[in-house]
């Protein structure tokens, strides 16, 4: 069974720009969570997605937004970036979180923001 | 927010010692999980304890759950070179007094494991 794959791996933009990034979860799985990694905040949960809805949502602001498409893959898209949003952007899928939870992760996206 | 706390921040030990992690979370929990990370990549799950167990082996991975102290500990016996990475604690927080799950895991800042051949 394919992993988790996310693409791109490697993205670099300038402060202002928009990305996109793109996970495609294991397959059966239907929970899609993401997380931004850095040093100084460690994984910071951003949202989970779960048959094409929000169902849940970490504290960031506006800028960022995902969705959940019917086949289960889902994209993170940040607009206006700034510095601080240098991160490694991690996907994680499940196959149901409301009973046991573990997560899957793919390699992650390393954006640099410049 | 950060839930689990790890301890210590960074370990250095020879191959074949035992290496011991801790965490401390804050809140009530469905279950602990152990996740491991190397250098920058996804992380891997390791081991999951439930709220109503107090230890779980699984392999040279042992892991023990106080739910009175809300720690947990993480040891890896006869560690090699292979397991240098980053351990990371994860807790899936209960939902309200009747279970259920607030749906995210809640991560540590982790452990830094590096052992020397």
């Amino acid at each position: 069974k394919a992993g988790v794959t996310q693409t791109p791996r490697y993205l670099i933009k300038t402060r202002g720009q928009q990305v996109t990034l793109s996970c495609s979860p294991i397959s059966g799985h239907r929970s899609v969570s993401w997380y931004q990694q850095t040093p100084g905040q460690g994984l910071q949960f951003l949202f989970e997605y779960f048959s094409e809805t929000q169902r849940n949502k970490g504290n960031f602001p506006g800028r960022f937004s995902g969705r959940q498409f019917s086949n289960s893959r889902s994209e993170m898209n940040v607009s206006t970036l700034e510095l601080g949003d240098s991160a490694l952007y991690l996907c994680a899928s499940s196959r149901d979180t409301l009973a046991k939870n573990i997560q899957y992760f793919g390699a992650g996206t390393r954006l640099s923001v410049l | 927010s950060q839930q689990g706390e790890e301890d210590p921040q960074a370990l250095s030990i020879q191959e074949g010692e035992n290496a011991t992690m801790n965490c401390s979370y804050k809140t009530s929990i469905n279950n602990l999980q152990w996740y491991r990370q190397n250098s920058g990549r996804g992380l891997v799950h390791l081991i999951l304890i439930r709220s109503n167990e107090r230890e779980k082996h699984s392999g040279r991975l042992r892991v023990t759950l106080d739910t009175s102290k809300k720690s947990s500990s993480l040891l890896i016996t006869a560690s090699r070179a292979a397991d240098t990475a980053s351990y990371f604690c994860a807790t899936d927080a209960r939902l309200g007094n009747y279970g259920g799950s607030q749906g995210n895991l809640i991560f540590g800042k982790g452990t830094k494991l590096s052992v020397k051949p």
